[in-house]
């Protein structure tokens, strides 16, 4: 099963909405990624969980919160988002560790978010 | 980090080799070059990589020039369902563990 799911995959909140984004994967892997793309535009990184524990911020506001359950489960918690922040939001998974020689991303199929 | 080059957008006739090319003149000794690609509206989808031997797979090729500067993927028999925005990539390292950062990609429309 090389399967990274999302869900949901269309969503669509009011700036004073809570809402959260969930990824799931059962390949073992220890590393997990979200992404942020905006039409037109390539994947841009936003956190990255190595082991768990969160590992890389690429300086993403905090109305953003990821949280990382356990080595299959992925959230992206979102409140008081902005018109702007409407974009396809991916997860992504690796099996982790600089160990390995070759590597590689297995992305799920994204959520479509739209901030009215 | 080192950056990738390639044109934003190539046409390829059905059946033909589309060859999509790559410029990434200041990759370190030990980075490999990855390729995705990107189906309208679905997640990226791993291709191939290699660190400096061609390398071939069941969906393509990849050639790496000897300099390491540049390299090329060829989808040996474009069908429309390749028709897509290919992404070459150089991983590098970053907080103790390998990543990926996408350039902007090549659109890829193959033609009937």
């Amino acid at each position: 099963d090389t399967e990274v799911t999302q869900t949901p995959k269309h969503l669509v909140m009011g700036m004073t909405n809570k809402k959260s984004l969930k990824c799931e994967q059962h390949m073992g892997h220890r590393a997990m990624y979200w992404y942020k793309q905006k039409a037109k535009k390539p994947p841009e990184l936003m956190f990255v969980y190595s082991y768990e524990k969160l590992s890389i911020n690429e300086s993403v506001p905090s109305r953003f919160s990821p949280e990382c359950p356990n080595s299959s489960l992925l959230n992206l918690h979102l409140h008081a988002l902005q018109p702007e922040d409407s974009a396809l939001y991916l997860c992504a998974s690796s099996p982790g560790g600089l160990a390995e020689r070759t590597y590689e991303q297995y992305f799920g199929p994204g959520t479509r978010l739209t901030v009215t | 980090d080192a950056k990738t080059t390639q044109p934003p957008s190539m046409d390829c006739a059905e059946g033909r080799a589309a060859n999509l090319p790559c410029n990434h003149s200041t990759i370190s000794g030990n980075e490999y070059v990855y390729w995705y690609r990107q189906i309208h509206s679905q997640g990226p989808q791993y291709i191939i990589h290699g660190l400096k031997n061609n390398e071939t797979n069941e969906m393509a090729s990849l050639i790496i020039t000897e300099d390491r500067k540049s390299s090329t993927l060829i989808l040996p028999h474009a069908t429309l369902r390749d028709t897509a925005v290919y992404y070459c990539i150089v991983r590098r390292v970053l907080a103790g563990s390998y990543q990926l950062t996408f350039g902007k990609g090549t659109k890829l429309s193959v033609i009937p």
